[in-house]
């Protein structure tokens, strides 16, 4: 069966810091992948989608990037942390574009 | 946007109760899905819905949809304290190969 796991599950970073948040998925292959930020009490905003190794589409500008250097690996990362990137970041993955997606337990950030 | 729009933002009931909680969006779609979300936690897959059906049904789940109000309702019968969660609306657009998500309703079951 398919597992995604990301890590690590809460994070308290300053202004300034940079951010690695990794998600890897076991089970399946050439997963489409995803980054949603969902900010508290709010629905989730797509950051970055991804259809393969190296494939990136950014849905919203900001000081985010991500990568995907294996298959079924997905990383997101900041070089400087901003307060306003504080949130719950989860991230997905589905079979078929438009399809189900599974998502991650999420990962807490807080920036100070 | 086509993001949906989750109608009411906040239910609460009795357990055995039904709970229903609407969806619209704005532009045409292939598929609506509701997902589950318990505090703190990633978000579950519930139902998919294809724009040419108009209902499915899934355990204790009623989902139907109306493409010419653009508009979606998810039914949970006999509701239990375990129901408690955020319950979310996402569409993938026609076109699109994504999908947008509302802003979910917070259901509450008391014992």
């Amino acid at each position: 069966s398919q597992t995604i796991h990301q890590w690590p599950a809460t994070l308290v970073q300053p202004v300034g810091s940079p951010l690695s948040l990794e998600c890897t998925v076991e089970g399946t292959s050439n997963p489409n992948l995803y980054w949603y930020r969902q900010a508290a009490g709010r629905g989730l905003q797509l950051l970055f989608y991804s259809v393969g190794i190296g494939q990136i589409s950014s849905e919203v500008p900001q000081n985010l990037s991500a990568s995907r250097p294996q298959d079924r690996q997905f990383i997101l990362s900041s070089k400087k942390l901003l307060l306003s990137d504080s949130g719950f970041y989860l991230c997905a993955w589905s079979g078929l574009a438009g399809r189900e997606q599974f998502f991650g337990p999420g990962t807490r950030l807080t920036v100070l | 946007s086509q993001q949906g729009e989750e109608d009411p933002q906040a239910l609460s009931i009795q357990e055995g109760e039904n709970a229903t909680m609407n969806c619209s969006y704005k532009t045409s779609i292939n598929n609506l899905q509701w997902y589950r979300q318990n505090s703190g936690r990633g978000l579950v897959h519930l139902i998919l819905i294809r724009s040419n059906e108009r209902e499915k049904h899934s355990g204790r789940l009623r989902v139907t949809l109306d493409t010419s109000k653009k508009s979606s309702s998810l039914l949970i019968t006999a509701s239990r304290a375990a129901d408690t969660a955020s319950y979310f609306c996402a569409t993938e657009g026609s076109g699109y190969s994504t999908l947008t998500f509302g802003k979910g309703t917070m259901l509450l079951v008391s014992p």
